[in-house]
């Protein structure tokens, strides 16, 4: 079945740093791929997506490329604040729907 | 914001007494899931639907199960609740098609006791 791997947590980060936060997945087809953030005692708030391979999806300063021949979409950011600080979530959707998530990766951004 | 609301938000409940959770949307999607969170295993699915009584398993199916009879309700039940159920529970929707987004609930904090 399809899954996703992304790299463990806690990442913690001085203010003004770069991020990167590593997802690589395993899927049959052509999925769809995601990053969800929570903030604490929130839901999932979807931050960018890419629907094709070489797509890059971008929000906030947020930036992933869809890879197709690594199988991968890291979310990077040039310069991290201490409100980004959340769990990260890479996930996929496949053609029928189904939506497969990450570990989640907690990000922390200190002053 | 989609128009997701789960209740309750917060629930604690003695073993063996059963739950049900329910998920409400206002949006008109097709599908609807549910999910579990708990520390080290990010978002598990647990049941999800795409339709009016038309459901399926996720791979934490056991002990819980569905209904949705209408296009705006999905309700979990834990039959017969366990403390290892103890955790928070999130809906989510989406529009069918691979590449449209899921929409999540603000979640329902679970604690079986």
């Amino acid at each position: 079945g399809d899954s996703v791997t992304q790299m463990e947590g806690p990442v913690t980060l001085s203010e003004e740093a770069f991020l990167t936060i590593n997802c690589t997945y395993t899927a049959t087809g052509y999925p769809s791929l995601f990053w969800y953030v929570q903030y604490p005692g929130e839901g999932l708030q979807l931050l960018l997506k890419a629907t094709k391979a070489d797509d890059k999806g971008s929000n906030k300063g947020f930036e992933a490329t869809y890879r197709k021949e690594t199988t991968s979409f890291h979310l990077e950011k040039g310069s991290v604040q201490v409100s980004d600080s959340a769990v990260y979530f890479c996930a996929l959707m496949d053609a029928g729907n189904m939506l497969t998530f990450g570990g989640g990766t907690r990000l922390m951004v200190k002053p | 914001d989609a128009g997701i609301t789960q209740s309750p938000r917060h629930k604690v409940t003695e073993t063996g007494t059963p739950v049900t959770l329910r998920c409400h949307q206002t949006e008109n999607h097709r599908y609807m899931y549910w999910y579990r969170q708990d520390p080290g295993h990010g978002l598990r699915l647990i049941h999800y639907s795409y339709g009016v009584k038309d459901t399926d398993k996720g791979e934490v199916s056991d002990g819980y199960s569905v209904s949705r009879s209408k296009t705006e309700d999905f309700l979990l039940t834990l039959e017969s609740a366990t403390s290892s159920q103890t955790s928070v529970y999130f809906c989510a929707i989406s529009e069918f098609g691979g590449n449209t987004e899921a929409f999540f609930g603000q979640g329902t904090r679970l604690t079986v006791v």
